[in-house]
């Protein structure tokens, strides 16, 4: 059975930084995509980009470029979602998602992570 | 790369079809076969219901249906169940290896 099970919630202060993760089980981890989407409180889904955990190559949507670092452990079937520095705004919900290719569907979802940033 | 435009809301009674649009452009929905329909309950995570335009994932009954037409695509669910009241929102490939979702649609099972 594939399986996408994240991290828990966390409650951060603003300039801290910030590490989730998504652990795949029941597929070769290494031969789809992992996708991360936001979303914030009351509002629709956002792609914020994607990882090969086979090489790590990785595409981001540009408003998330620079913002967060996506990144991937493929011994342990892992992918991750980075802040260096989190800001109020960066309160949501963030999931992650599987997908074949970059064209394909997001097949199977995590649980998803609350993120609350708050001073 | 702006949202796909949904209707905030639609609303059926049971037995009933309805039609949810997701309008693009020639960029994205109208440009590749390549959207997708999410089912998303209160609390919960995503889940996939049409992809392809049309096609179906297995498991998900043949009364929620895809389509497209232009820069439109539509998902229409015939037979309205009382739970199939949730959030949907459409995604498509939008080129460059990038991908756009709409801003979703509050479904009203009255």
């Amino acid at each position: 059975e594939v399986q996408l099970v994240q991290s828990g919630a966390e409650v951060k202060k603003p300039g801290e930084s910030l590490k989730i993760s998504c652990m795949g089980s029941g597929y070769n981890f290494t031969r789809k995509w992992i996708a991360w989407v936001r979303q914030m409180p009351g509002k629709g889904l956002e792609w914020m980009g994607s990882i090969y955990p086979g090489d790590s190559e990785t595409k981001y949507n540009p408003p998330f470029q620079g913002q967060v670092t996506i990144s991937a452990d493929k011994s342990i079937g892992a992918a991750y979602l980075q802040w260096s520095s989190l800001k109020a705004s960066d309160t949501a919900m963030y999931y992650c998602a599987r997908l074949t290719t970059l064209t394909t569907p997001f097949d199977y979802w995590g649980q998803g992570t609350l993120v609350i940033v708050s001073s | 790369q702006s949202a796909l435009t949904q209707p905030r809301s639609v609303s059926g009674s049971p037995g009933q079809s309805v039609t949810i649009s997701c309008t693009g452009t020639s960029s994205d929905v109208g440009g590749y076969n390549y959207v997708s329909w999410y089912q998303q309950y209160p609390g919960k995570a995503p889940k996939l219901m049409i992809y392809d335009v049309s096609k179906w994932p297995s498991g998900v009954p043949d009364r929620f249906s895809g389509s497209k037409s232009g820069n439109t695509a539509s998902l229409t669910i015939s037979g309205l169940q009382a739970e199939d009241e949730a959030d949907y929102y459409c995604c498509s490939y939008a080129g460059s290896y990038t991908v756009v979702f709409g801003g979703g649609t509050k479904l009203i099972v009255l």
